[in-house]
């Protein structure tokens, strides 16, 4: 089992829909848990970053972690075309190295 | 601009020849840390350094491959005798020592070995 799972899509929404994006983890262990945007030819951009469960807001996204289930969602609110891109969920893992999902790409239909 | 850069952005090689890469981090940041990433994955670790140690290399690190951060600033990564396989993204990032969940990414360099 890989240490973090995510679905790659792609994922086609309408602009103004919510967008959900999702990822499983194996190691209860893990505390931080980021989620990174990275578009077309370019390096990943941090987003967010959760410690341990709950919930965090920045604007119109939304971090949730569920350490119980081992999942941890992004929502995006009032998705816009630029929002398009490829969204990496990573956490922080042993040794203080970073492991990332394959990434979801996400496209907003205008 | 005072984010992570990387040089070059795209490097074309043929199999067999030396290449190397260049990654300039955030000045106050002490970790360093490269990746690579292939199309459809997620980045893979490479190797880090705080300051100028490297403190891990990843098995996916061959002994073709070879990184340095000789005065704790910017890094080098070399690639001997390129293969067909080496063809991918190289991404550096930095963080501090206190916020590694903070990693920030430069914009990567893209090498093609024909």
């Amino acid at each position: 089992q890989k240490e973090v799972e995510q679905d790659p899509g792609p994922l086609s929404v309408p602009e103004g829909a919510i967008v959900s994006l999702n990822c499983t983890y194996s190691n209860s262990a893990f505390q931080y848990f980021m989620w990174y945007r990275q578009y077309s030819r370019k390096g990943p951009e941090l987003l967010m970053y959760t410690y341990s469960s709950g919930n965090k807001e920045d604007g119109r996204f939304t971090a949730q972690v569920d350490k119980s289930s081992k999942y941890i969602s992004l929502f995006i609110r009032d998705s816009q075309p630029s929002d398009s891109a490829t969204y990496l969920c990573a956490i922080l893992g042993r040794d203080d190295k970073i492991i990332f999902g394959k990434g979801t790409r996400l496209h907003i239909l205008p | 601009d005072t984010g992570v850069s990387q040089n070059p952005r795209h490097k074309i090689t043929k199999r067999g020849q030396n290449v190397t890469f260049r990654c300039d981090p955030i000045s106050e940041h002490n970790r360093l840390y490269w990746y690579r990433q292939t199309l459809g994955q997620g980045p893979e670790f490479l190797t880090y350094f705080q300051n100028e140690a490297q403190l891990e290399k990843s098995r996916l690190l061959s002994d073709r491959f070879s990184a340095e951060r000789p005065k704790g600033s910017f890094s080098t990564l070399e690639i001997q005798r390129t293969e067909q396989g080496d063809s991918a993204m190289y991404l550096c990032a930095s963080s501090s020592a206190g916020s590694l969940y903070e990693q920030y990414f430069g914009p990567g360099t893209r090498l093609t070995v024909t």
